[in-house]
C-alpha cells in the first residue's frame, strides 16, 4: 500500500522567503508527526498531531514554524522569514493507535 | 547533555564480524526503546523494539538495561547492506508518543 508522501521532495529558499511543507499520511492513520532532522543529527521532534488537533507543538523552534492539519489527513508545516539555520531534512510520520511511526522520504530544505 | 546519547562512530567492520553499539538515555520517564536503522538519505526505518527480557531478531540481539538506563545492540555475522546509520530511540508516554531520537552510530562493512 501507498506509504507517507511528502512534497516537494527538495526545496531551496532564499533567506526571509516562506515556504510550505506537505505531507500525505498514510490512510487511516490518527496520529502525525514532523521531526527536523539536521545533518549528522537524528531526528528532532517538531509537532504532533492527533486527527485535526494539534495536541503538542512544544518542539517548533521559534513562532516562525506553524503547522495545520484542518481535515485530519493531509498536513502542511509552513516556515516563515526563513533563516540559514532553518536548513535541515523536514520528516513527517504517521501512525494508527499504538502502531509504529511510519516515515515519509523527506523534504530537504536549504536555505542560501 | 542530550537525552539519548550515541557514540557516532563511524565503526568499519570487516564482512562476517560481530559489532555493538551502545546507547544511554537520561529520562526514566522513557517506556519504550527501539533501534531504528537510516540510509544515506533516506527516511529512518524501524530495525527493531527493545525489551529488558532482551530480542533477537535473525543476526541482531537488542538488550535493555533499565536501571543503567541503557541500551544495545549486536549485530553479528556483518553483511555489506548492513552499512547504515543506526539510532538508538526512546518513546516517552506523552501526547502521541513522541520520539527522541540520539544522533546516530555510522556502521561500515567493508569487504
Amino acid at each position: 500500500g501507498a506509504g507517507v508522501s511528502q512534497s516537494p521532495r527538495y526545496k531551496v529558499a532564499k533567506r526571509g522567503q516562506d515556504v510550505a511543507l506537505r505531507c500525505d499520511p498514510i490512510s487511516g492513520h490518527v496520529s502525525l508527526f514532523w521531526y527536523q532532522q539536521a545533518l549528522g543529527q537524528g531526528p528532532e521532534f517538531l509537532t504532533y498531531f492527533q486527527n485535526e488537533a494539534q495536541l503538542d507543538k512544544s518542539g517548533l523552534p521559534s513562532d516562525r514554524f506553524f503547522a495545520e492539519r484542518p481535515e485530519g489527513s493531509v498536513s502542511t508545516l509552513k516556515i516563515q522569514r526563513t533563516q540559514q539555520e532553518d536548513s535541515a531534512v523536514y520528516l513527517c510520520a504517521s501512525k494508527r493507535g499504538f502502531d509504529e511511526q511510519y516515515f515519509g522520504p523527506g523534504t530537504r530544505l536549504t536555505v542560501t | 547533555r542530550k537525552e539519548v546519547e550515541q557514540d557516532p562512530g563511524p565503526f568499519n567492520v570487516p564482512e562476517g564480524a560481530t559489532v555493538a553499539f551502545n546507547c544511554t538515555y537520561s529520562n526514566s520517564a522513557s517506556q519504550s526503546f527501539f533501534w531504528y536503522r537510516q540510509d544515506c538519505r533516506k527516511e529512518p526505518k524501524l530495525l527493531m523494539s527493545v525489551y529488558s527480557s532482551g530480542n533477537e531478531d535473525g543476526r541482531f540481539t537488542a538488550q535493555l538495561n533499565r536501571a543503567s538506563q541503557y541500551i544495545s545492540l549486536l549485530i553479528r555475522d556483518s553483511k555489506l547492506s548492513d552499512s547504515a546509520t543506526y539510532l538508538c530511540v526512546v518513546n516517552r508516554m506523552e501526547y502521541g508518543n513522541k520520539l527522541v531520537f540520539g544522533a546516530g552510530t555510522i556502521l561500515r562493512v567493508k569487504s
